[in-house]
């Protein structure tokens, strides 16, 4: 069975930088894409990034793209968010999830970011 | 980017009785491979998304099959044929196709 763990969440000052991790297991983790979606407080759902079942291709949303990134360990079954230049509208639950048919699959709980000073 | 819009904001349904949301994108989401990657998710109250529907029409493992979706090009509709009182949250469709992917603004639907 799928699982999903998110960690590294917690409260950031602007500008400051954050790395969010994903646990995986349950599955054969290096075969698949995976997905980054956050959700803002009260708002609805917004897609992040995804990264490559290789972790060589990655796209972003244009509102993160140059700040954060998306990465992964294969050998520790481990997908990664590097949050840099933190700002308040980065305020989120994200999530992540595995990829298949292109889009978002099976998600974890979701960790939450708090950006404020 | 590719604008999803869901119709209507909220839904107010009689347990057993039908329900229906719309969504349509601002460009055809069929992919070069003949694919169309419009998927749809629930998201019940205080719970992770769920996805429910995949490549329009594909119900995934374990979606009971009150659930069905369809559409083609740019315009999608998620039918609940008997809605029950599991299926409160908010419904979310998704496009795959072109990147940045983009989900509609989310539909809300409540038992009356």
């Amino acid at each position: 069975q799928v699982q999903l763990v998110e960690s590294g969440g917690g409260v950031v000052q602007p500008g400051r930088s954050l790395r969010l991790s994903c646990a995986a297991s349950g599955f054969v983790f290096r075969s698949y894409a995976m997905h980054w979606v956050r959700q803002a407080p009260g708002k609805g759902l917004e897609w992040v990034a995804v990264i490559s079942y290789d972790g060589n291709n990655q796209y972003y949303a244009d509102s993160v793209k140059g700040r954060l990134t998306v990465s992964r360990d294969n050998s520790q079954n481990t997908l990664y968010l590097q949050m840099n230049s933190l700002r308040t509208e980065d305020t989120a639950v994200y999530y992540c999830a595995t990829s298949t048919s292109s889009t978002p699959d099976s998600w974890g709980q979701g960790t939450l970011v708090t950006v404020s000073s | 980017d590719v604008v999803m819009t869901q119709s209507p904001l909220s839904l107010s349904v009689t347990l057993g009785q039908p329900a229906s949301i719309s969504c349509r994108s601002s460009q055809s989401l069929v992919y070069s491979d003949g694919n169309t990657f419009l998927t749809w998710f629930q998201q019940r109250p205080g719970q992770s998304p769920r996805r429910l529907i995949y490549k329009v029409s594909n119900r995934d493992s374990g979606v009971p099959d009150r659930f069905s979706g369809s559409g083609s090009g740019t315009d999608f509709t998620l039918k609940i044929s008997r809605v029950e009182a599991e299926d409160v949250g908010v419904y979310y469709c998704m496009q795959g196709t072109h990147r940045p992917l983009t989900f509609g603004g989310g539909t809300k639907v409540e038992i009356k």
